[in-house]
Parts: C-alpha cells; sequence; structure tokens
C-alpha cells in the first residue's frame, strides 16, 4: 500500500506569493495533520481535519488555512509569504486499525526568498 | 506553555551497543506518547508508542519506558546498528484531538 504523499518535494517561492501544498492521506485514513518543521527542531502542530472539517489548529497567522476533500486530501495554503515561512511541511494521517499512530509523509521543502 | 524536551542533544555509541535516548514532558495530562526516528531529507518514522496507562513497551529491539512520577520518557535501542543513525523525537498528545507536541530531537550517530 502506498504511504502518505506529498507533492511537491521542493518549492521556491518569493516573499508576498502564496504558496498550495498537497497532501494524499493513506488509503482508509481519514485524518490529516499538517506540521511544520523549521530546521533543527521538531515538528510544529498547524492543523487537523477529519471528515472534512477542522478540528484543531495550532498557533499559526490566519495567513496559514487548509481544506480536506471527500477523498480525504488536503491541501495547505499559506498566504503572503514570508521569510520565515522557509520549513518542512509535513502532512501525517492516521485512520484504520492503529487509530492513534500518525504517519508523516516526506514532506515538502519550501524555501522562501 | 506545555512542551516536551529531549535531555541530550546528541549520542554517539558503537555498533552494537545500546542506546538509551531520554526525553521530559511537562504536561501532566498527556496520555500518549510516541517516538519518531527522521532521517535526513525523510517525514518522521513511526517507532514505538505508550499510554500513560502503562509503564513499558517493547518493540522489536526497541524498548520505551515511561515514568509519570518524574514525567519521564525513554527510548533504548539493542544492538544498535549504523542504519539507527538519525534524530529522534518524542512527541505527546493528549485529550480529543491527537494533535502531537514534539521536542527538538536527539541526534544518534552510530560508529562502526
Amino acid at each position: 500500500d502506498a504511504g502518505v504523499t506529498q507533492s511537491p518535494t521542493h518549492l521556491i517561492k518569493t516573499r508576498g506569493q502564496h504558496v498550495t501544498l498537497r497532501c494524499s492521506p493513506i488509503s482508509g485514513h481519514k485524518s490529516v495533520s499538517w506540521y511544520q518543521q523549521v530546521l533543527g527542531q521538531g515538528p510544529q502542530f498547524i492543523f487537523q481535519y477529519y471528515e472534512k472539517e477542522e478540528r484543531g489548529r495550532g498557533n499559526f497567522p490566519d495567513r496559514f488555512s487548509a481544506r480536506q476533500f471527500p477523498n480525504y486530501s488536503s491541501e495547505l495554503n499559506v498566504n503572503a509569504l514570508l521569510l520565515g515561512d522557509s520549513a518542512l511541511y509535513l502532512c501525517a494521517t492516521r485512520g484504520g486499525g492503529s487509530w492513534n499512530i500518525q504517519y508523516f509523509g516526506a514532506g515538502t521543502r519550501l524555501s522562501v526568498l | 506553555g506545555e512542551s516536551v524536551g529531549l535531555h541530550l542533544p546528541t549520542l554517539s555509541v558503537q555498533e552494537g551497543d545500546n542506546s538509551i535516548i531520554n526525553c521530559a514532558y511537562s504536561n501532566s495530562a498527556s496520555d500518549y506518547f510516541i517516538w519518531y526516528k527522521q532521517e535526513s531529507g525523510k517525514g518522521p518514522q513511526f517507532i514505538i508508542d505508550i499510554r500513560s496507562n502503562m509503564d513499558k513497551r517493547q518493540g522489536q529491539r526497541v524498548t520505551v519506558l515511561l515514568n509519570k512520577t518524574v514525567k519521564h520518557l525513554s527510548l533504548q535501542i539493542a544492538a544498535t546498528q549504523p542504519g539507527d543513525s538519525a534524530v529522534y523525537f518524542c512527541a505527546e498528545s493528549g485529550g480529543s484531538n491527537y494533535k502531537l507536541t514534539f521536542g527538538k530531537g536527539t541526534l544518534l550517530t552510530v560508529n562502526p
């Protein structure tokens, strides 16, 4: 079975631009969470979606938004990019028999110049 | 605020030795703890988890110990191999939102 897939793998943007990151969950997983990982630190929680509804939000500005689609895939959108948004953006999904375990994708490396 | 942290940022061991990675947490309401391994250029990979009603859980070559009295978590890796070299994160969650709070990570280097 395919794991969590994220696209694109790398992205370079300039300040002020907008970016959309995508995540496809493991088959059968209905919950998707997004995390931001700055170099040298642990991932920081951004959003959680379950059954297409936002179920949790971390301490991130309104420039960050997300949504989940009927097929349980998800998009993370970031507007008005800042240099500090440069990070690895990780998607994690859970569901099925191991309900508590969150499985991560390889992430999207975003560089803001 | 609540946080999960690690005592040692780096750990270097010889191949075949046992490794112990420690983690402290501050949220007494946490009821679920997880260890992840992250290799360079990859996302975190699940290793083992433990609920707060347990104090020990074993997997293949790994053991997690939980001491709720002192809010301490450890990951033991038996017969450490070069492929175990990575950054290890502990994470905790509590309540119903399944949000994970991560520490900064420990870099484990295994010398052949």
